[in-house]
């Protein structure tokens, strides 16, 4: 019962490397989103998909791209990270396209951009 | 635009006492839901409840109580003879349902909770 996989769970970055955040989950949801946490900043929205081929931006969606090519998969890509970006990351689903339902959560990224 | 606020940032209390989480939220929408997460030292996101805008009645699940009063626009969880173990940081969250087909989850920033033995 894997629910939603998050890949790597921790990861350095040089300032301008660039990388990917995988996240995949077996429920079949639909909707899926990128959310980062910074200390006093709570929760913030980064991008969020209701389907395959479909995404849209959060509050916080610059330095960010993503893609929606399967159900299962919502990678996050930093083009060229910046020390900005030093986060912990979550990815999260949830049933339906609304994203008014409870939502699922990884268990986690945390990025250090050097 | 949708916001949540969350003022307090930090709460302590000794075990036992009853301690209440504040969540004002702002919306132009009439149908939206509000949702409580947790997150305990482990680091986890835990889902506690979700409510829709059209259901007032307060809801109890054990020493967990949630008050949700749309004249004040606040959704605040109280937890009833806290414990250790309810130490972890709490999550208000708001999502709009009415003018837009897909929703983006907006959360607070989060009321750190400590409780001491």
């Amino acid at each position: 019962n894997a629910g939603v996989t998050q890949t790597p769970k921790f990861q350095v970055l040089k300032t301008g490397q660039s990388m990917t955040l995988q996240c995949a989950q077996d429920m079949n949801h639909e909707y899926m989103s990128w959310y980062r946490q910074d200390p006093g900043m709570g929760l913030r929205l980064i991008h969020y998909s209701v389907g395959a081929g479909i995404t849209d931006q959060g509050e916080v969606p610059n330095g960010y791209n993503v893609s929606r090519s399967t159900t299962e998969d919502f990678p996050l890509r930093l083009l060229s990270a910046a020390p900005s970006q030093t986060s912990v990351y979550f990815c999260a689903s949830s049933y339906g396209t609304s994203g008014t339902g409870e939502l699922f959560f990884g268990e986690g990224s945390r990025l250090t951009v050097l | 635009a949708q916001k949540v606020t969350q003022a307090q940032t930090e709460i302590s209390v000794v075990e036992k006492e009853d301690v209440t989480l504040d969540c004002v939220y702002e919306t132009r929408d009439t149908t939206y839901y509000l949702f409580w997460y947790k997150q305990p030292p482990s680091g986890e996101l835990v889902f506690l409840i979700r409510r829709n805008s059209f259901d007032e009645q307060n809801e109890i699940s054990g020493r967990y109580s949630w008050n949700f009063q749309k004249s004040t626009s606040s959704f605040n969880f109280t937890i009833t003879a806290s414990q250790v173990v309810d130490s972890a940081v709490y999550f208000c969250a708001l999502s709009e349902a009415e003018y837009s087909s897909a929703s983006k989850i907006i959360f607070g920033s989060g009321t750190r909770l400590s409780i001491r033995p």
